[in-house]
């Protein structure tokens, strides 16, 4: 069961264009998602993240909305950069300890910003 | 994250062949991780550490087994290595914050 659904696979945007990537989550409990970026031979590194107290997180040129009713959530990337090429991944977690705060991933989108 | 260091970065082995991952952190995190990572699947969770001495299984731990015998150092091991765990391999920790960071990877062959 996949709980975390991430769309598209893949992502063509041209240089200063808005890339959007899109999650949706079926578990109700989970109260954190963050989104990594991911270079080729690199480990994933953390963007961005936001709780569900807030429904959009800004950072520069990346922007988290969040839809606790729809149970989805999306990042978008302004004024895309070729710099940006990489791959994104989301993820959700249940903060409280109980869960050990165990990350559920999504499949990864495959962004390329053409110059 | 340069406080998590793994160890080998690349690893060619044989099936049958134990193999052993290092994952050591200086940033004295206490819940701590390992990933697989493969084309079309993302990230999966094999097994975590909340504590030394501490683990429990993701969602992938068959074949595998991890230790943490203190904080530093939390290591995978595959008892006896199969071609379908041939994947790269991540640690992460987890800081005070709640934000997961990643060590660099390890690429493990099983030929």
């Amino acid at each position: 069961q996949q709980q975390v659904k991430q769309s598209p696979q893949s992502l063509i945007v041209q240089k200063g264009g808005i890339s959007i990537i899109n999650c949706a989550y079926e578990n109700t409990a989970f109260d954190y998602f963050p989104w990594y970026q991911q270079f080729p031979g690199k480990g994933p590194a953390l963007l961005i993240a936001i709780r569900p107290d807030v429904s959009e997180k800004k950072e520069g040129r990346f922007t988290i909305s969040f839809n606790k009713s729809a149970k989805q959530f999306s990042l978008h990337i302004m004024d895309s950069q070729p710099g940006d090429s990489a791959t994104y991944f989301c993820a959700a977690s249940k903060g409280s300890g109980g869960s050990n705060y165990k990350l559920t991933f999504g499949k990864g989108t495959l962004l390329t910003v053409n110059p | 994250d340069a406080g998590i260091t793994q160890s080998p970065r690349h690893k060619v082995t044989e099936t049958g062949t134990p193999v052993t991952l290092r994952c050591h952190q200086t940033e004295n995190h206490r819940y701590m991780y390992w990933y697989r990572q493969d084309p079309g699947h993302g990230l999966r969770l094999i097994h975590y550490s909340y504590g030394v001495k501490d683990t429990d299984k993701g969602e992938v731990s068959d074949g595998y087994s991890v230790s943490r015998s203190k904080t530093e150092d939390f290591l995978l091991t595959l008892e006896s290595a199969t071609s379908s765990q041939t994947s790269v391999y991540f640690c992460a920790g987890r800081d005070r914050g709640g934000e997961q960071y990643f060590g660099p990877g390890t690429r493990l062959t099983v030929t």
